[in-house]
């Protein structure tokens, strides 16, 4: 099946520092991307949908500027968390679809990245 | 807004049993539902996935059944082992945006 990765896995910051969080496709082309967060022993919340080229759609509640999210290529979408703040650790995943075809199409997940701001 | 439900959240089967695990969504205008597994810190692995025409999946131990109708799913897992042990997760694909909703999830301890 096709491969999502992310960068890091796994990263520590201080309080009021902004991170950078990279979702790639690396066998497909991905036309959306998908940004999700999970809380501890929570289910995943969706929190923005990217599509290569244009602006992100945010899901109610979540705030753009503090969520930066860029889809600059069809194999990468990049989730910037910024002046982050401890309530913004979390779990956050990406997934991705390509090509062709309609609304039936899967969608492929990376595997995650732990926030943890001190 | 579609809603997704998984029943139980949690449950605790010894060796060998096999179990069900329920998931229920509210808008029936689904493209497809999948199943999740998740281990402890890790990301999703998907297990099965089911498009709107069909009426179930299998995969080794693992089977799916859709009723888009009703708004129903369920996961049988047969034989069931300490291995299996992992939140599972469903989630139905719906909406214009494509949108995944994931239910809470179903915690399955598989005692040895």
């Amino acid at each position: 099946g096709a491969v999502v990765s992310q960068h890091p896995s796994r990263v520590i910051c201080k309080s009021g520092t902004s991170v950078k969080i990279e979702c790639r496709s690396l066998d497909f082309q991905a036309t959306t991307m998908f940004w999700y967060r999970q809380f501890p022993k929570q289910s995943l919340m969706l929190m923005a949908t990217s599509n290569e080229g244009s602006k992100a759609t945010y899901e109610q509640g979540v705030e753009k500027d503090k969520f930066l999210i860029n889809h600059a290529s069809l194999t990468l979408s990049t989730l910037t968390v910024t002046s982050a703040h401890p309530e913004d650790s979390s779990f956050y995943i990406c997934s991705a679809i390509g090509w062709a075809g309609g609304p039936g199409n899967e969608q492929f997940f990376g595997p995650g990245t732990r926030l943890t701001v001190l | 807004k579609q809603e997704v439900t998984q029943i139980p959240a949690a449950l605790s089967v010894p060796e060998g049993e096999n179990l069900v695990l329920n998931c229920s969504f509210t808008d029936s205008a689904i493209y497809n539902l999948q199943w999740f597994r998740q281990d402890p810190g890790k990301g999703l692995t998907s297990l099965l996935l089911i498009q709107s025409s069909q009426r179930e999946q299998t995969s080794g131990r693992l089977n799916a059944s859709l009723d888009k109708s009703s708004g129903r799913s369920t996961l049988y897992i047969a034989a069931s082992q300490p291995g299996d042990s992992a939140t599972y997760l469903c989630a139905v694909l719906s909406g214009s945006a494509r949108q995944l909703t994931f239910g809470s999830g179903t915690q399955l301890t598989v005692l040895p």
